[in-house]
């Protein structure tokens, strides 16, 4: 059974680098069929899509965010990070992991989401 | 900042039909990009609920359909029942962020 668990801090300081890494269990992250996205929820907001990865590396990033984010994959350890720099309040939001089918661009799997609040 | 536009929120009795709308333009659904439907209980994460306009996931009841028209789609809900309470999301696929796009996202209340 697919699963996807998100894992990293649940504070950075304004100004800082968000770090979160979405490690996969029950499946490989190395198929052809998906890609691995980030997608976020700020508080009482809706849905926003920040990138996507294929297993070989290839990225796609939400224009609005992609001079801040860079997303990677580790296959070795079936997992996939995000980076978001130059954080500010804006930021805060519920970082949720996803597996996309590449035939249809959906988000198939969701992790439970992490919570990550930015202040000093 | 492209996004899918939906009605903030809809209502109904149990055992009632609700729909929800959600309209994109030339750049996403209008271009013929599939749209998908997502369900969020408060709390949880998504949960995909239509996929490919109008196909279900299994363990999905029957309750739930969609449909698509030019750049709008619906998700309709048949038999509203108490636990349908949640945030209903749409979404596509837009040319002009090369990547994915929500709706702006539907409460729905069962009265």
């Amino acid at each position: 059974q697919l699963q996807l668990q998100e894992s990293g801090p649940g504070l950075v300081k304004p100004s800082e680098t968000l770090s979160l890494t979405c490690t996969v269990s029950g499946a490989s992250i190395s198929t052809s069929s998906y890609y691995w996205g980030w997608i976020r929820q700020p508080p009482e907001k809706g849905l926003e899509w920040i990138g996507n990865i294929y297993y070989r590396g290839t990225t796609s990033y939400n224009p609005s965010l992609k001079s801040r984010v860079t997303i990677s994959v580790d296959t070795s350890k079936n997992q996939f990070s995000l980076k978001l720099n130059s954080v500010t309040a804006a930021d805060t939001a519920v970082y949720f992991c996803s597996r996309l089918r590449r035939d249809y661009h959906f988000f198939e799997i969701w992790g439970q989401g992490t919570m990550v609040t930015v202040s000093s | 900042q492209s996004v899918l536009t939906q009605p903030p929120s809809v209502s109904g009795a149990p055992g009632q039909r609700v729909t929800i709308s959600c309209t994109g333009n030339r750049s996403n659904i209008g271009v013929g990009y599939d749209v998908h439907w997502y369900q969020q209980l408060p709390g949880t994460a998504p949960k995909l609920l239509i996929y490919g306009n109008t196909n279900r996931p299994s363990g999905v009841p029957d309750r739930f359909s969609g449909s698509k028209s030019g750049a709008s789609a619906s998700l309709a809900i048949t038999g509203l029942q108490a636990e349908d309470e949640a945030d209903y999301y749409c979404q596509s696929y837009d040319t002009s962020l090369t990547g994915s796009v929500f709706g702006t996202g539907t409460k729905v209340t069962v009265l």
